[in-house]
């Protein structure tokens, strides 16, 4: 069974960059099919998808932030990672990641972390 | 973008009750639709795909409906464990969206 765990700074200042990675652990992130996300939710809102990047390498990031993200994988130690730059408020939240089969519904999420924008 | 649409934004239901979720596209996503059920401090937790599957560990009493533009997420007899939030997901274009979600409180 796969697991997923965040780490990262839970404090970044304004205009700062985030970056935050996910080991993954009980299987390859090399499988073939399988696309690694990273999803976020503001405190006490939605969740809203960033992006992700498939076993290829190949990366798909929501247009809303795309100008800002970049998401790349460590084969090596079977961990993915996300880059968000030029932080705001308005990017304070909690940060999952998880993993889609062939299909793009997500069934192994982290446990999430918090990562608070403030100076 | 697909928007997804849930109502109600609060659903208040007596343990035992049924209850039903509705969730909406804004265009067709076919059957490519999943439920997530999600408690606080806690990541969500798949429940249905394929709009209609359950999925791993998922108790019958969760079933999901629809196709096209309407779903629907059934709770049978609600238990004390089911009071939580739902959302729903669509997975029919590579950009993936949620709905805002449906809040499942005791009555």
């Amino acid at each position: 069974q796969l697991q997923l765990q965040e780490s990262g700074s839970g404090l970044v200042k304004p205009s700062q960059t985030l970056s935050l990675t996910c080991a993954v652990s009980g299987g390859s992130i090399s499988s073939g099919g399988y696309s690694w996300s990273w999803i976020r939710q503001p405190p006490g809102k939605g969740l809203e998808w960033i992006g992700y990047i498939y076993h290829s390498g190949s990366t798909y990031y929501n247009p809303s932030l795309k100008s800002r993200v970049t998401i790349s994988v460590d084969r090596s130690k079977n961990q993915f990672s996300l880059k968000l730059s030029s932080v705001t408020a308005a990017d304070t939240a909690v940060y999952y990641c998880a993993v889609a089969p062939p299909g793009g519904y997500f069934d192994y999420w982290g446990q999430g972390t918090l990562v608070t924008v403030s100076s | 973008e697909i928007v997804m649409t849930q109502s109600p934004a609060t659903l208040s239901v007596s343990p035992g009750e049924r209850a039903t979720l509705s969730c909406r596209a804004s265009q067709s996503v076919s059957s490519n639709l999943a439920w997530y059920q999600q408690k606080p401090g806690q990541a969500p937790r798949l429940l249905i795909y394929g709009a209609s599957t359950r999925a791993t560990g998922i108790p019958a009493r969760f079933s999901g409906s629809g196709s096209g533009t309407e779903f629907t997420l059934t709770i049978s007899s609600l238990q004390s464990e089911d009071f939580a939030v739902y959302y729903c997901q669509q997975y029919n274009n590579w950009l993936l969206t949620f709905g805002g979600g449906t809040k499942v409180e005791i009555k």
